[in-house]
């Protein structure tokens, strides 16, 4: 099937302004995990989403930052008063179980340009 | 201090020759990932090891759990194997620790 989907694949937005990042995981993967890369710089884990337990929240960098996800499906990272080292592709990722020895699937990313 | 550490940061290589990439690793893992990132920006699970060696075309991966190191290698290197290959460890938990990356161009 599909894999990993992610909406919009670029936003260019004002420092200061909300914004809403849009991940679709895989058919029947029960993990999904938000990462963020900053130009030049490695993956960064910001939280995971395992069946109905309470999400791994431990790598948001500020309280600016939340995520939500629907079931095991869709998944929704919000930034909130955006600021300029928000800067990043943000990557969505999902897996069948979500066990460090589980294939993670990534999508192509959104690329968020703070102005 | 990166629990992860890839080495070299950066590599170029003649169109065949073999490449070797490093990856080292502080604390037990339950597997070590490689990835492979396209200068689009898109990811690829390459291999997941807990053991061993594993084969797939011309990218072979090994891991010594005792030393905490895992090499990839690419035999016959080409062009289009120019990437980001990224090495991660896998806990027993939920997130993957991610190396930061080694940048391999390949000439013609």
């Amino acid at each position: 099937g599909a894999g990993v989907s992610q909406s919009p694949s670029n936003k260019v937005t004002e420092k200061g302004k909300d914004v809403e990042l849009r991940c679709d995981p895989i058919s029947g993967h029960t993990a999904l995990y938000w990462y963020r890369q900053r130009l030049g710089q490695g993956l960064e884990f910001l939280i995971y989403f395992q069946g109905n337990s309470a999400p791994d929240k431990s790598g948001l960098p500020s309280d600016r930052f939340s995520a939500e996800r629907t079931g095991e499906s869709v998944s929704t990272l919000t930034i909130q008063r955006t600021q300029q080292e928000d800067s990043a592709v943000y990557l969505c990722a999902s897996s069948f179980q979500g066990v460090g020895t589980d294939t993670q699937y990534f999508g192509p990313g959104t690329r968020l340009t703070v102005l | 201090k990166n629990e992860v550490e890839q080495s070299p940061q950066n590599l170029t290589a003649q169109e065949g020759e073999f490449i070797t990439i490093n990856c080292s690793y502080s604390v037990g893992i339950s597997a070590l990932h490689w990835l492979q990132q396209h200068p689009g920006g898109g990811i690829v699970s390459l291999f997941m090891l807990s053991s061993g060696k594993k084969k797939h075309g011309r990218l072979i991966a090994t891991i010594n759990i005792q030393e905490k190191h895992s090499s990839l290698h690419i035999t016959a290197s080409h062009p289009r194997d120019s990437a980001v290959y990224i090495c991660a460890g896998g806990y027993n938990t939920d997130k993957l620790i991610f190396g930061t990356g080694t940048r391999l161009q390949v000439f013609p």
